[in-house]
C-alpha cells in the first residue's frame, strides 16, 4: 500500500511568481484536503477536494486554487506569491470527506516552500 | 469561528518525568484528535477520542475528552527522548465534513 506523497520537497521561489504542488493519495482514498503549516503552528485547512470537485474551503484567497484528478492525486496552485506564503504545505488523503470519527486522515511529509 | 488553544507551547524537561498538554476551546466538537509530528515529517495521528468523558489509553500516553466535548488533554507518563517531537491538536469543524481544525501545537523535547 502506497502512502501519501508530495512533491517536490522544498521549494524556493521569488515573490510575485507562481507555483505548483503536487499530492498522490493513498491507494483506495478519493478525498484529499490541503494545509498551510507556518513555522510554529499548527496546520490550517486551505481546502478539500472529493471526486474532483472543491468540497470546502477555508480562509485563504482566490490565489490559492486546486485540482484533483481521476486517479485522485491533487495539485495545490499559489499565483502571485508573497513572502507570507512561506510555509510548510501539507496534503491528507482520507476515504471520503464524512466525519474524521469513520475516516483516518493520512498527512505526506509535507512541501516546504520558501519566497523570497 | 471555531478555535483550539494548546498550552504549554514548549515543554523541556528530563527523561523519566511526567507532563500533560492541554487543548482547550470555547466551541463544542464532534470529535478531537491527537497528532505527532516530527521535523520534516507530516502530522502521524495518534488517537481520536468521540464520546464527551472519553479516556484512551496509548501505551504510556494517556489522552481525555472533557465531558462538554470542549476541551482534551494529553498526559504522558516517564516520557522518554523519543517522545520529542510537535503533539498537535485537532478538531473536526462544524457539520462532521471530515476537515480540521489544528491547535497552534506543543513542541515537547525529552532530554535524556
Amino acid at each position: 500500500e502506497t502512502g501519501v506523497t508530495q512533491s517536490p520537497t522544498h521549494l524556493i521561489k521569488t515573490r510575485g511568481q507562481q507555483v505548483t504542488l503536487r499530492c498522490s493519495s493513498q491507494s483506495g482514498h478519493n478525498t484529499v484536503s490541503w494545509y498551510q503549516q507556518a513555522l510554529g503552528q499548527g496546520p490550517q485547512f486551505i481546502f478539500q477536494y472529493y471526486r474532483e470537485e472543491e468540497n470546502g474551503r477555508g480562509n485563504f484567497p482566490p490565489r490559492f486554487s486546486g485540482l484533483q484528478f481521476p486517479n485522485y492525486s491533487s495539485e495545490l496552485n499559489v499565483n502571485a506569491l508573497e513572502l507570507d506564503d512561506s510555509a510548510l504545505y501539507l496534503c491528507a488523503s482520507s476515504v471520503d470527506p464524512g466525519t474524521v470519527m469513520n475516516t483516518e486522515a493520512f498527512f505526506g511529509q509535507g512541501t516546504r516552500l520558501t519566497v523570497v | 469561528t471555531q478555535l483550539l488553544e494548546q498550552s504549554p507551547q514548549f515543554l523541556s524537561i528530563q527523561e523519566g518525568e511526567n507532563l500533560t498538554v492541554y487543548c482547550n476551546s470555547s466551541s463544542v466538537f464532534s470529535s478531537l484528535q491527537w497528532y505527532r509530528q516530527e521535523p520534516g515529517e507530516g502530522p502521524v495521528l495518534l488517537v481520536t477520542v468521540v464520546t464527551g468523558g472519553e479516556v484512551k489509553k496509548l501505551k504510556r500516553l494517556t489522552f481525555q475528552f472533557g465531558d462538554a466535548r470542549k476541551d482534551s488533554s494529553l498526559h504522558i507518563t516517564a516520557a522518554q527522548p523519543g517522545d520529542t517531537g510537535l503533539y498537535l491538536c485537532a478538531g473536526e469543524s462544524s457539520g462532521n465534513t471530515g476537515k480540521l481544525i489544528f491547535g497552534q501545537g506543543t513542541t515537547l523535547q525529552v532530554k535524556p
